[in-house]
Parts: C-alpha cells; sequence; structure tokens
C-alpha cells in the first residue's frame, strides 16, 4: 500500500521553462512533506519542505505548494536549468514520529537544452 | 565537512559470506539512519539511531540484519549470511536532530550473488 505516490516515473523539460513534479498521499494525517534531489551515485539530498499548516513555501527557483483537501503537493522550479536533471522524490512524515519518512517512488527529471 | 561517509562504495560477495557496510556521520549530528532502495520497493528505513541508541528498528528485514552504532562517530550494519535478495543499495543518513533534514552518503552497492 503506498501511502506516498509520484506517478510519473519520468519528465522531459526545455531548459528555461518550468518543470512541475507531483506527489498525491492517501493519509491526511501527514503532516510534514520533503522533496529531495537525487543524482546518479550520489545520496538523495534535501531540497524543500513544507508543514501542513502552509499551502505555499518557496526558496529561489523552487516552490513547493501543499493542497490537504486533494492530498496533493507539487514542486515547481522556474526556470529548469541542466543541473536540475535528477530524481526528485516526494517524502510525508507524521508530527509525532517524524523521523520515519514515507517516500514516493521518483520523477526522473530530465531538462533538454 | 566531509558530509557523511559510507563504505565500501561497491561491495560483491557470494551467498552466505557476511557482508559489514560502514557509515561515519557527520560531526554533531545525533540522529543516524539506514536505508535500503531497491527498485521493487523503493527508499526503506532499516533502522533509526538517536544518540547512539537504535530507537526503531521494525524496518529490520530479518534476524539476518543487526546493526550497531558504538559511539557518535561510527556505525555499522552487518548481513549474516548474505542472500541474493539483499542485493540493493544502502544509504546511511544522519540529521542534527530527530526531526530535521537527513544528509545521506553516497550508498554502497550491494550485489550478492
Amino acid at each position: 500500500d503506498q501511502q506516498v505516490k509520484q506517478n510519473s516515473p519520468s519528465l522531459s523539460v526545455q531548459e528555461g521553462r518550468i518543470s512541475i513534479l507531483n506527489c498525491d498521499y492517501t493519509n491526511s494525517m501527514f503532516d510534514y512533506f520533503l522533496w529531495y534531489k537525487k543524482y546518479p551515485a550520489e545520496g538523495p539530498t534535501f531540497l524543500i519542505s513544507i508543514s501542513s499548516i502552509k499551502d505555499k513555501n518557496e526558496d529561489g527557483r523552487f516552490t513547493v505548494f501543499l493542497n490537504k483537501s486533494a492530498k496533493h503537493l507539487s514542486l515547481h522550479i522556474v526556470p529548469s536549468q541542466p543541473g536540475d536533471s535528477a530524481v526528485y522524490f516526494c517524502a510525508a512524515s507524521f508530527m509525532d514520529s517524524n523521523y520515519q519518512l514515507i517516500w514516493g517512488a521518483g520523477t526522473k527529471l530530465i531538462i533538454k537544452p | 565537512d566531509a558530509g557523511v561517509i559510507q563504505s565500501p562504495r561497491h561491495e560483491v560477495t557470494e551467498m552466505g559470506q557476511e557482508v559489514t557496510l560502514r557509515c561515519k556521520p557527520i560531526s554533531g549530528h545525533n540522529s543516524l539512519f539506514w536505508y535500503r532502495q531497491t527498485m521493487m520497493r523503493g527508499l526503506e528505513l532499516l533502522i533509526y539511531f538517536n544518540n547512539n541508541v537504535p530507537i526503531d528498528d521494525s524496518g529490520m528485514p530479518e534476524d539476518r540484519f543487526s546493526a550497531k552504532m558504538p559511539n557518535a562517530s561510527f556505525s555499522t550494519l552487518k548481513i549474516q549470511p548474505s542472500e541474493p535478495r539483499d542485493s540493493a543499495v544502502y544509504f546511511c543518513a544522519s540529521s542534527v536532530r530527530e526531526n530535521e533534514k537527513l544528509f545521506f552518503g553516497s550508498g554502497t552497492q550491494l550485489s550478492v550473488l
């Protein structure tokens, strides 16, 4: 039973355009969400997070949107750059056991020059 | 800071052999995690240590798996005996404290023949 789903295994975007990565979750008790980026042969690196009390968090070119009613979050990258090509993981946790991250399967983002 | 250091980067062994994976967390980080990544199951938390004490080992698949953290700067994950289905990438991660972002090592690619 996948509690965190990233339904697009891959996404291809032109350099300079917006990349939108999507993530759906099933458990309404999740209250903290994170995005990690992973390059080949490296471990995931933290990108951005959002608490359930917010609906948007922005950090430079990266913005995460949270729609609690739809149990959906998205990561927007504007503008997309070649270095953004990586696998992006969505993860969720509960406030009372927030060491336990539930991970999505990842979306491979390819930025075309 | 050198980040989280894992060794070896690659390990190829035969079924039945003992395998030991090593991790040096970032200095000053109090939380340490061992994860396993496979195509079928994605990223799974195996065990979580806080201040060198195992807090949650519910993700350890079987008694063949064991993990130790003898001090704040070193942890091991041991598989004895290893089986082909243990083939995966094993990541170690650390964080300043329990609810902070994770810093991952580069992983150990384990192949059990």
